[in-house]
């Protein structure tokens, strides 16, 4: 079965702290993977994609995630969190096989001044 | 730059009542993703479009009906609508992931239906 895991449904870190936010997919095919980001009452932001041109991929606002193909993982990052990065964070697949894009379950980010 | 735009941004409709969700995709895009996010959920996959012709299916109740006209916008069609009906729904459009590999979706700002 083709799937994507969220390890975490909540993660609460204080400002100026490093963020992790973990991911985990599960395939027999090469998945093409994303991380969204949504604020409340808001649309899905797009925030980086692994494009297999490296396997550390920067996105905006100091965001990075690493594919760990012996891993399945595509964990997420930030060195120093802001409160303007409280928001819901997904993680995504997709296939070239199908024509969707499977959402992890988020998790919830909350950074405490 | 162009986005997803979709209307109406808010609908109220009551219960056995119908709706229909539009979805304008950016220019050029050729698929488009129906997905539905209830309060607190993840958003779950609907049904996708490409090239007019219904390229993938998820858990889209058979009251629910979808379309992509020729100029590439869609239309979700609800009807007798239910309180769990009650949801965002996002509409999203891309470049056919087929063809092309780590193709992103571009969301739009989403409808917020609610039903009561």
């Amino acid at each position: 079965a083709q799937s994507v895991t969220q390890l975490d449904s909540h993660v609460s870190v204080s400002e100026g702290t490093p963020v992790l936010l973990r991911c985990n997919y599960s395939s027999s095919y090469s998945p093409s993977l994303f991380w969204y980001v949504q604020h409340p009452n808001k649309g899905l932001q797009l925030l980086l994609k692994y494009t297999s041109a490296a396997t550390l991929v920067k996105g905006i606002n100091g965001f990075e995630a690493e594919f760990k193909k012996s891993e399945t993982s595509f964990h997420l990052t930030k060195p120093s969190a802001h409160m303007s990065d409280a928001a819901e964070y997904f993680c995504v697949v997709s296939y070239q096989t199908g024509n969707q894009f499977y959402f992890g379950t988020g998790t919830s980010l909350t950074v405490i001044p | 730059a162009a986005g997803v735009i979709q209307s109406p941004r808010h609908l109220i409709k009551e219960k056995r009542e119908t709706a229909t969700l539009k979805c304008y995709p950016i220019p050029r895009h050729d698929t488009v993703y129906w997905y539905q996010q209830g309060p607190g959920q993840d958003p779950q996959f609907l049904i996708s479009f490409y090239e007019k012709m219904q390229s993938d299916k998820g858990s889209i109740p058979d009251r629910f009906s979808a379309q992509q006209f020729s100029d590439y916008h869609s239309e979700l069609n609800m009807s007798s609508l239910e309180l769990g009906d009650s949801a965002l729904y996002f509409c999203a459009s891309s470049l056919f992931p087929g063809l092309k590999a780590n193709t992103e979706a571009f969301f739009g700002q989403g409808t917020r239906l609610t039903v009561v």
